[in-house]
């Protein structure tokens, strides 16, 4: 079946630093992918998404790349703020099966100032 | 405000207990599931729905029960309470052949 696996953290940066967290993924088919954010106390937003391969998601700052032949969709930001601090989920969609979603085990990133 | 809605936002109930968690979405979704989220695990779905009538069981279906009368509502039934059953669940919704789904803001359950 389809699974998504992610840097385990928590990712501890300081103001301003670059953020990589590492996705890859293990699907059928052509699968969506996406990464989510979850916010202290709050349910899951979609950050970005792509659709097919070589497509680059951005929202925020944050990019990720559809890399078919790496099977990878790692997130990346340039300069994070302390508001970036969150849990940020991996996560791949299965169109032939309703949609399903897929996630990885989420990856917390700590901002400090 | 469009979205989907959670009810209880928190609840405690004794092992051995049932209770309904409720979701509503007026988006005009057609999918539906239910998630529980625990730590270091990520989202596991429980069930999920692609339309009224239609229901289907996903990773961890044992202990819960759905049913889909209508488009907006999807509620998530819990038979006897145990204490695995402790966790954050979601409920979210999707178009069709869209990307992405819409979540709500979860329900706290702690089975004592």
């Amino acid at each position: 079946g389809d699974s998504v696996t992610q840097m385990e953290g928590p990712v501890t940066l300081s103001e301003e630093a670059f953020l990589t967290i590492n996705c890859t993924y293990t699907a059928t088919g052509y699968p969506s992918l996406f990464w989510y954010v979850q916010y202290p106390g709050e349910g899951l937003q979609l950050l970005l998404k792509a659709t097919k391969a070589d497509d680059k998601g951005s929202n925020k700052g944050f990019e990720a790349t559809y890399r078919k032949e790496t099977t990878s969709f790692h997130l990346e930001k340039g300069s994070v703020q302390v508001s970036d601090s969150a849990v940020y989920f991996c996560a791949l969609s299965d169109r032939a099966a309703g949609n399903k979603l897929t996630f990885g085990g989420g990856t917390r990133v700590l901002v400090k100032p | 405000n469009a979205g989907v809605t959670q009810t209880p936002k928190f609840q405690v109930l004794k092992t051995g207990q049932s209770m309904t968690l409720q979701c509503a979405q007026d988006m005009n979704h057609e999918y539906m599931s239910w998630y529980r989220q625990d730590p270091g695990m990520g989202l596991r779905l429980i069930h999920y729905s692609v339309g009224a009538g239609i229901t289907d069981q996903g990773e961890v279906p044992n202990g819960y029960n759905v049913s889909r009368s209508t488009t907006e509502d999807f509620p998530l039934r819990l038979l006897s309470a145990a204490p695995s059953q402790t966790s954050v669940y979601f409920c979210a919704s999707s178009y069709p052949g869209t990307v992405g789904y819409t979540f709500g803001s979860g329900t706290r359950l702690t089975v004592v």
